[in-house]
């Protein structure tokens, strides 16, 4: 199994443009998760979802969209970026409620 | 005031030595997980637990939900062990709350 694959693993974004931060889990998890990570802060739950067609947001949810079509893909749309998005992001998934959740290597996202 | 604390926010131990990490948090919670995160930024879970003590190998983790208190004990401590120290909630539903993490460094 790959576990939790995201891709890119950096991108550079110019204020206003828009991209899709991709994430793919091969483990048939129900749950899925984005999270984002500011220098020496805790991560942040941007959205989730508890399968598939089912999505809500987390805590910071502005500036950002999700969907979830199938089980293992949750992509991250970024639309019109700010600096302020500028983070790390993190997809995570689990198999139910009270499971540990398995990772993602990270998205280094600059935003100028 | 979050709802998640860890401390001490740096640790800086030699080899070899005891290390404790700690949890406290304000709400009711269904479980508690401790994180490892690398160096290069990875993230890894080490343990899940709602009662008592879990081990795995040189790592001990403890929760006390009537004080609403977790620790993290690493044994032997080795320069490898070097990485930030999450600690998450799981009030209930679907969601985490992490702690801010503990940088732990062990020097050789």
């Amino acid at each position: 199994n790959a576990g939790v694959t995201q891709t890119p693993k950096f991108r550079i974004l110019k204020i206003g443009q828009s991209m899709t931060l991709q994430c793919t889990q091969d483990m048939n998890h129900n749950y899925m998760y984005w999270y984002r990570q500011d220098p020496g802060m805790g991560l942040k739950l941007i959205y989730y979802s508890v399968g598939a067609g089912i999505t809500d947001k987390g805590e910071v949810p502005n500036g950002y969209n999700v969907s979830r079509s199938t089980t293992e893909d949750f992509p991250l749309r970024l639309e019109l970026a700010a600096p302020s998005q500028t983070s790390v992001y993190f997809c995570a998934s689990k198999t139910g409620l009270y499971y540990e959740q398995y990772f993602g290597p990270g998205t280094r996202l600059t935003v100028t | 005031k979050n709802e998640v604390e860890q401390s001490p926010q740096n640790l800086t131990a030699q080899e070899g030595e005891f290390i404790t990490i700690n949890c406290s948090y304000s709400v009711g919670i269904s479980a508690l997980h401790w994180l490892q995160q690398h160096p290069g930024g990875g993230i890894v879970s080490l343990f899940m637990l709602s009662s008592g003590k879990k081990k795995h190998g040189r790592l001990i983790a403890t929760i006390n939900i009537q004080e609403k208190h977790s620790s993290l004990h690493i044994t032997a401590s080795h320069p490898r062990d070097s990485a930030v120290y999450i600690c998450a909630v799981h009030p209930s539903g679907s969601r985490l709350t992490f702690g801010e993490g503990t940088q732990l460094t062990v020097n050789p």
